[in-house]
């Protein structure tokens, strides 16, 4: 019962260029999370972002939240080589502790 | 340093074997997770714990057993692995409550021949 969906599977540019990734869930939530994970290692938790808010920011990192069309976009700006890896998003259900993840954006950073 | 451990990085066993994949975490957090991680699958829930000797069912518990005994460590157990068990395992700890963010370990790479 995947709940996210990321969008593109996997996503290529230069270093300096924006990446942009998304994601779309199915029912309600109370926030959505976002991962990344290097190759090979765990995940990290990057910023979670509230069912009642539309936009945050953490560094270089962007999230926006729509709940109206049950999707969120990650955006990194002046992405550098270090930012390969792979990011996910996740979202909890109603009063659950539990997260569901989507399937993952690869990014590749090239110098 | 919050921290999740797990007690191998890399795992080779023989089909029928009895697996036991360990986790630690250091930050007294009552919730304990257990994911495995496919290609092209992301993340799927095998189980859940929200305390000590207290389990729930993920997505997948098939061929999976956990055991809590103490609230700093969570066990997966394969009674019996078979090869479509190869995968990444990964363990996460996370505070009750719901939104609050998952802290995970380094990942178990475990191959079933």
């Amino acid at each position: 019962s995947q709940q996210g969906e990321e969008d593109p599977q996997a996503l290529s540019i230069q270093e300096g260029e924006n990446a942009t990734m998304n994601c779309s869930y199915k029912t309600s939530i109370n926030n959505l999370q976002w991962y990344r994970q290097n190759s090979g290692r765990g995940l990290v938790h990057l910023i979670l972002i509230r069912s009642n808010e539309r936009e945050k920011h953490s560094g270089r990192l962007r999230v926006t939240l729509d709940t109206s069309k049950k999707s969120s976009s990650l955006l990194i700006t002046a992405s550098r080589a270090a930012d390969t890896a792979s990011y996910f998003c996740a979202t909890d259900g109603s009063n659950t502790d539990k997260l569901i993840f989507g399937t993952g954006t690869r990014l590749q950073v090239f110098p | 340093d919050v921290k999740v451990t797990q007690s191998s990085r890399y795992l080779v066993k023989r089909t029928g074997e009895k697996v036991f994949l360990e986790c630690v975490q250091d930050m007294d957090h009552e919730n304990m997770f257990w994911y495995r991680q496919d290609p092209g699958l992301g993340l799927r829930l095998i189980y859940f714990s929200y305390d000590v000797k207290m389990k729930e069912k993920g997505d997948i518990p098939e061929g999976y057993s956990v055991s809590r005994e103490k609230k700093e460590r969570f066990s997966l157990i394969l009674e019996s692995a078979s090869t479509n068990q190869t995968s990444m395992y990964l363990c996460a700890s996370s505070p009750p409550g719901g939104s609050y963010e998952q802290y995970f370990g380094p990942g178990t790479r475990l191959t079933v021949t």
